[in-house]
């Protein structure tokens, strides 16, 4: 059974960078044909996606998609050789705040099929 | 940029059919899925590519979509359906979610 699990400071102050890592478990995720995502929810809000990576069946390498909204401030690592992704969200404000949640996304057009249990960020000084 | 329009809250009694719906422009021509969010909890995938259950969803969970119009429909709806329920699609390499409707059993 695949399981994600995201980790990272609860608490990081404006203008700084958060940094979450997503562990994933009973699954590569260099496996061609899967998209590896970050999706948040501010408090008492709805979900906003913030981007994937996804790997493709008919190319080595990797392809990352992004929320135009986010895209001058979001970078996504990969590290395979630990099974796990990252969100680097710079410049944060208060907007910021919210629950992050790592997903696994799958078919074309992809949905997330399974999902991490959230890490609640919150911006503050 | 694309957008998707759901009622913020929606009512049904226990064992009557809830009808859910999700509005964007063309909506048909993509793929639409559908999460449940309980309180505290992760989004659950219930429904994608339109129609389609995962395993382990029941049957009373139904999707379609045509037109500008999805709708997710759970016949014989149960307190425990009660939950934040989200449509998703892509437009232009871009998931956008619906704003979630908040289905109330009573």
């Amino acid at each position: 059974q695949l399981q994600l699990q995201e980790s990272g400071p609860g608490l990081v102050k404006p203008s700084e960078t958060l940094s979450l890592t997503c562990s994933v478990s009973g699954g590569s995720i260099s496996s061609s044909g899967y998209y590896w995502g970050w999706i948040r929810q501010p408090p008492g809000k709805g979900l906003e996606w913030i981007g994937c990576v996804y790997y493709s069946w008919d190319y080595y390498g990797e392809t990352i998609y992004y929320n135009p909204s986010l895209k001058s401030r979001v970078t996504m690592p990969v590290d395979t050789s630990k099974n796990q992704f990252s969100l680097k969200l710079s410049s944060l404000t208060a907007a910021d705040t919210a629950v992050y949640y790592c997903a696994r996304g799958f078919g074309s057009p992809a949905y997330f099929d399974y999902w991490g249990q959230g890490s609640l960020v919150t911006v503050s000084s | 940029s694309y957008e998707l329009s759901q009622a913020p809250s929606v009512s049904v009694s226990p064992g009557q059919t809830a009808s859910i719906t999700c509005s964007g422009d063309k909506l048909g021509d993509k793929d639409v899925c559908w999460y449940q969010q309980k309180p505290g909890q992760s989004p659950v995938l219930v429904i994608y590519k339109d129609t389609k259950r995962p395993s382990g969803i029941p049957e009373r969970f139904s999707g379609s979509n045509s037109g500008n119009k999805a709708t997710l429909t759970i016949t014989g709806t149960q307190t425990m359906d009660e939950a934040d329920y989200y449509c998703q699609a892509w437009d232009s390499a871009t998931a956008i979610f619906g704003g979630g409707t908040k289905l109330t059993v009573l």
